[in-house]
């Protein structure tokens, strides 16, 4: 059981906008920055969103992100094939002192 | 270019020991902190431990806590992770991290990955 829940999946045609959801507490990401993760199966993880809505250089302005109290969402417009990944949310709980990862959200685009 | 590539994964029995190392590149490795974070396969994210840029903060997860002992050599530019007494449940890709900042903080991420190395727990 992750600390951080996210629903398992996700799925959108191309074109579309699809967002996903992490959900936490008071100790991490009521209190504290959520930062969101890319993984292609077989690669390394990237980061995608920083600080709750900040885009690394590099990151199109099709991914966002925001908070608001416990919970957090990524939203990705004009879903294209090759979005077709895992998202992880994390962020740092002050109650376990380390960081928490979402279980993730395997996204399929149609 | 920013270069993470662990070493030192392979095939352990339960309760053996294995030291992971991390070889950085392409930044000043000394001006940032460094974390570990796992992945069993088939299954998600999950961080491991976190080292200051100095040594002089560590976390753990708790499901590692006192088996695993992170470390860094900074005039070798090189993380470590000394895991001890280890179970099945350890089994994963260990991956290496490079945080944005020098100590541990929440205001932070993790801006650089390495490929990962496999470690399998196994009689």
């Amino acid at each position: 059981q992750s600390v951080l829940t996210q629903p398992p999946s996700a799925s959108g045609a191309p074109g579309q906008r699809v967002t996903i959801s992490c959900s936490g507490s008071d100790s991490n990401i009521g209190s504290t920055p959520v930062n969101w993760y890319q993984q292609v199966p077989g690669t390394a993880p990237k980061v995608l969103i920083f600080i709750n809505d900040q885009r690394p250089s590099g990151v199109p302005d099709r991914f966002s992100g925001s908070k608001s109290g416990t919970s957090a969402s990524l939203a990705i417009s004009e879903l294209q094939s090759d979005d077709e990944a895992d998202y992880y949310c994390a962020a740092w709980d002050d109650s376990l002192n380390g960081w928490v990862f979402g279980g993730g959200t395997k996204l399929t685009v149609l | 270019e920013v270069q993470l590539v662990e070493s030192g994964g392979g095939l352990v029995q339960p309760g053996r020991s294995l030291r992971l190392s991390c070889a950085a590149s392409g930044f000043k490795f000394g001006d940032y902190a460094m974390h570990w974070v796992r992945q069993a396969p088939g299954k998600g994210l999950e961080w491991v431990s976190g080292i200051a840029w100095n040594s002089d903060t560590v976390a753990y997860a708790g499901s590692v806590t006192g088996r695993f002992i992170v470390s860094r050599d900074n005039a070798k530019n090189t993380l470590f992770l000394q895991m001890r007494s280890l179970r099945p449940e350890d089994t994963a890709f260990y991956f290496c991290t490079k945080d944005k900042v020098p100590l541990l903080n929440a205001v932070t991420h993790f801006d650089n990955w390495g490929q990962g190395t496999l470690v399998t727990v196994s009689s």
